[in-house]
């Protein structure tokens, strides 16, 4: 079955402890994304990859960090969480259509943070 | 500031009437434009997308109608059921190479039986 997998679900931290969400497609796509979604504010990019070791910030990366080391994992990290960082993230993954424009996303089922 | 303005942020439709979900944008650079469907609990999941050079797209009970010169988009849905219920998501794409889609608010729309 094609998806997009997230571990851990549901995590309560403490500021200042460093956690890692991990993300991992099955589908060989190049493109992956993580997302925050907080009420009243939509989705917005934390950061995204075009490739294997291809980064990018998106327009929230503060507090943030990922790596992609290979083309089906994509994990976020937070160095040192803070409570502005409570959130339910997403991590997100696409591959171009046949037509090259019409792409679909893939979401995982989110993970949601809780920083005390 | 704000790219893409998503109306109204709320809605409530008695079955079998028509939701009807408003985009606007404000610059020509886009190049799809989709919408995605969220139930509680779950990620977000591609309902439908319009390309630029197309006025009007129909899936099933789903209907994106696109209006270029005015930088809109609208999502119709007909016959709305109570397993609609969800929020909803319009979003454009960047055109350049970076592929990034820009999402409006959303809207939580309610279907009553």
């Amino acid at each position: 079955e094609a998806q997009v997998t997230q571990n851990p679900r549901y995590l309560i931290t403490v500021t200042g402890k460093k956690l890692t969400v991990t993300c991992s497609q099955n589908m060989n796509h190049e493109y992956m994304s993580w997302y925050r979604q907080d009420p009243g504010l939509g989705l917005r990019q934390i950061y995204y990859s075009m490739n294997v070791e291809v980064t990018d910030k998106g327009d929230v990366p503060e507090g943030y960090k990922v790596s992609r080391k290979e083309k089906r994992n994509f994990p976020l990290i937070l160095e040192s969480p803070s409570p502005n960082q409570t959130s339910l993230y997403f991590c997100a993954s696409s591959s171009p259509g046949t037509s090259g424009i019409l792409e679909t996303q893939y979401f995982g089922p989110g993970t949601r943070l809780l920083v005390l | 500031q704000q790219q893409v303005k998503q109306s109204p942020q709320s809605l409530i439709v008695q079955k079998g009437g028509i939701s009807i979900i408003n985009c606007a944008y404000e610059n020509t650079a886009f190049d799809y434009f989709p919408w995605y469907q969220q139930f509680p609990g779950k990620g977000p999941a591609l309902l439908i997308a319009i390309r630029p050079d197309v006025s009007e797209k129909k899936e099933g009970r789903f209907t994106i109608s696109f209006n270029k010169s005015a930088k809109q988009f609208s999502l119709h849905i007909m016959d709305s059921q109570p397993g609609d219920s969800a929020t909803y998501f319009c979003a454009v794409r960047n055109a350049g190479n970076n592929r990034k889609l820009i999402w409006g608010l959303g809207t939580s729309l309610a279907v009553n039986p």
